[in-house]
C-alpha cells in the first residue's frame, strides 16, 4: 500500500489567513504515462460526507471556491487556503489513486 | 443532480455479513464507476473497493477474502457484502461515484450509514 502522511495534524488560523496542510506519499503517485500525479484533496465538515475539492493534484472541482489551491508532484503535496473563512473549518484529507486508493490520517483546520 | 443514498442494518451481530445497498438518483449507474468506503468513528477514510457497470471488481487487498460487490443496473443500484464481520468493521459506511476524469477519485457520496457489529 503507499501510505500518505498528513502535517499538521491539527491548525488554528485566524480568519482571513493562510492556511497550509501538507500530504507525503510514501512512493510517487507521478505517472510518467501521462505525466499526472494521481492525488486528490477531500474536506469533511461535521455529519457530513467528504467532498472533494481538488483532482490531479491541482485541478479545483466545479464549484469549489479559488481561494482553495493544491500544489506539488511526486510524493510532496499541499493544499492551500489563501483566506481562511468561517465555512472552511473542516477535516482535510489526502488520497492517492495511482495504486489501490490510499486516504492521509486527515488535518483538523480550526479557527484561532 | 446526482444522489447516491445507502441503505442497510444499523446492526450487525460478529461472524455475520454485512449487506448494503446505494441507490443512484439522478445518473445511470452504467456510466461510471461506483465504490464503497467506510470511516470508523473519529478516524480517517478506508477504500474498500469499486465496481463498474459490467460488475467487474477491485478490492482492497486487506478486505479481498471478505468482500462481494455487484451491481443491477435495472435498479441503478450497487451493493456490498462484507462477511465475516468483527467489531473493527463498526464504522460509517460510504458509498460513492468516480468522478468522469478518473473512477478512483470520487466527486460525489451518499451521506452514509452507520453500521455497528456487536451481539
Amino acid at each position: 500500500d503507499i501510505v500518505m502522511t498528513q502535517s499538521p495534524d491539527s491548525l488554528a488560523v485566524s480568519l482571513g489567513e493562510r492556511a497550509t496542510i501538507n500530504c507525503k506519499s510514501s512512493q510517487s503517485v507521478l505517472s510518467s504515462f501521462n505525466n499526472k500525479n494521481y492525488f486528490a484533496w477531500y474536506q469533511q465538515k461535521p455529519g457530513q460526507p467528504p467532498k472533494l475539492l481538488i483532482y490531479w493534484a491541482s485541478t479545483r472541482e466545479s464549484g469549489v471556491p479559488d481561494r482553495f489551491s493544491g500544489s506539488g508532484s511526486g510524493t510532496d503535496f499541499t493544499l492551500t487556503i489563501s483566506s481562511l473563512q468561517a465555512e472552511d473549518v473542516a477535516v482535510y484529507y489526502c488520497q492517492q489513486y495511482y495504486r489501490t486508493p490510499t486516504f492521509g490520517g486527515g488535518t483538523k483546520v480550526e479557527i484561532k | 443532480q446526482v444522489q447516491l443514498q445507502e441503505s442497510g442494518p444499523g446492526l450487525v451481530k460478529p461472524s455475520e455479513t454485512l449487506s448494503l445497498t446505494c441507490t443512484v438518483s439522478g445518473v445511470s449507474i452504467s456510466s461510471y464507476y461506483w465504490a464503497w468506503i467506510r470511516q470508523p468513528a473519529g478516524k480517517g477514510l478506508e477504500w474498500i473497493g469499486r465496481v463498474s457497470k459490467s460488475g467487474t471488481t477491485k478490492y482492497n487487498p486487506s478486505l479481498t477474502s471478505r468482500v462481494t460487490m455487484s451491481v443491477d443496473t435495472s435498479k441503478n443500484q450497487f451493493y456490498l457484502k462484507l462477511n465475516s464481520l468483527t467489531a473493527a468493521d463498526t464504522a460509517m459506511y460510504y458509498c460513492a461515484k468516480g468522478s468522469p476524469y478518473e473512477e478512483d477519485a470520487f466527486d460525489i457520496w451518499g451521506q452514509g450509514t452507520v453500521v455497528t457489529v456487536s451481539s
